[in-house]
């Protein structure tokens, strides 16, 4: 059982297109995160929810919108995909918000825009 | 910025050696956690240790913290060829909510 999934898990495509990148976590946590991943490993929040309510937006261009219909889901939408875009996106969960709690990560959606 | 670095960026040893990373951050923090990556997986929660606490043993791990020099250091005993992976610091700013910064990595490779 997969405690947190993420599809696609590779997703190729050109410039100016529309993608969104699903998330789920079975592990009844109250808070996931968005996290992009560059080419150097470099790992950066991109966003966090808490019960559906978005607590942190970094500083992240409005072409990404995350989305969560409910605490066990948190998908991502880009429009308008640029070169920059091409990372590692990883979601993950935690019960509760902050450091002091452990994070489950996804196992990446590599993107590709060409 | 609050992200921590790792030190070294890369490490090589043989299978058997003891291996230790190093992670220095800027600001005060309530905790410090360490994840493992394997090569393309997700990350992996490896240890927490808490602002108030000095050293933490897990295993095989053993992780320290110096508060006053903003450092914390991994060490991974006895290794083995199953270790290799890129390890992160994460840290907490204190007065900071739900945003955990990870440092830069290292990447640890062991020989069998």
């Amino acid at each position: 059982d997969t405690a947190v999934s993420q599809t696609p898990k590779y997703l190729v495509t050109q410039m100016g297109n529309d993608k969104s990148i699903k998330c789920e976590q079975n592990l009844g946590h109250d808070t996931m995160y968005w996290y992009k991943q560059d080419s150097k490993k470099f790992l950066k929040i991109m966003f966090s929810y808490n019960n559906k309510e978005l607590i942190i937006n970094e500083t992240v261009p409005n072409r990404f919108s995350p989305k969560s219909p409910d605490k066990a889901h948190l998908n991502l939408h880009i429009n308008s995909l640029e070169l920059g875009d091409s990372a590692v996106y990883f979601c993950a969960s935690s019960q509760a918000g902050g450091g002091k709690e452990t994070q489950y990560f996804g196992p990446g959606t590599r993107l590709l825009v060409l | 910025s609050q992200q921590g670095e790792e030190d070294p960026q890369a490490l090589s040893i043989q299978e058997g050696e003891n291996a230790t990373m190093n992670c220095s951050y800027k600001t005060s923090i309530n905790n410090l956690q360490w994840y493992r990556q394997n090569s393309g997986r997700g990350l992996v929660h490896l240890i927490l240790i808490r602002s108030n606490e000095r050293e933490k043993h897990s295993g095989r791990l053993r992780v320290t913290l110096d508060t006053s020099k903003k450092s914390s250091s991994l060490l991974i005993t006895a290794s083995r060829a199953a270790d290799t992976a890129s390890y992160f610091c994460a840290t907490d700013a204190s007065g900071g909510y739900q945003k955990v910064t990870f440092g830069t990595g290292t990447k640890l490779q062991v020989i069998p």
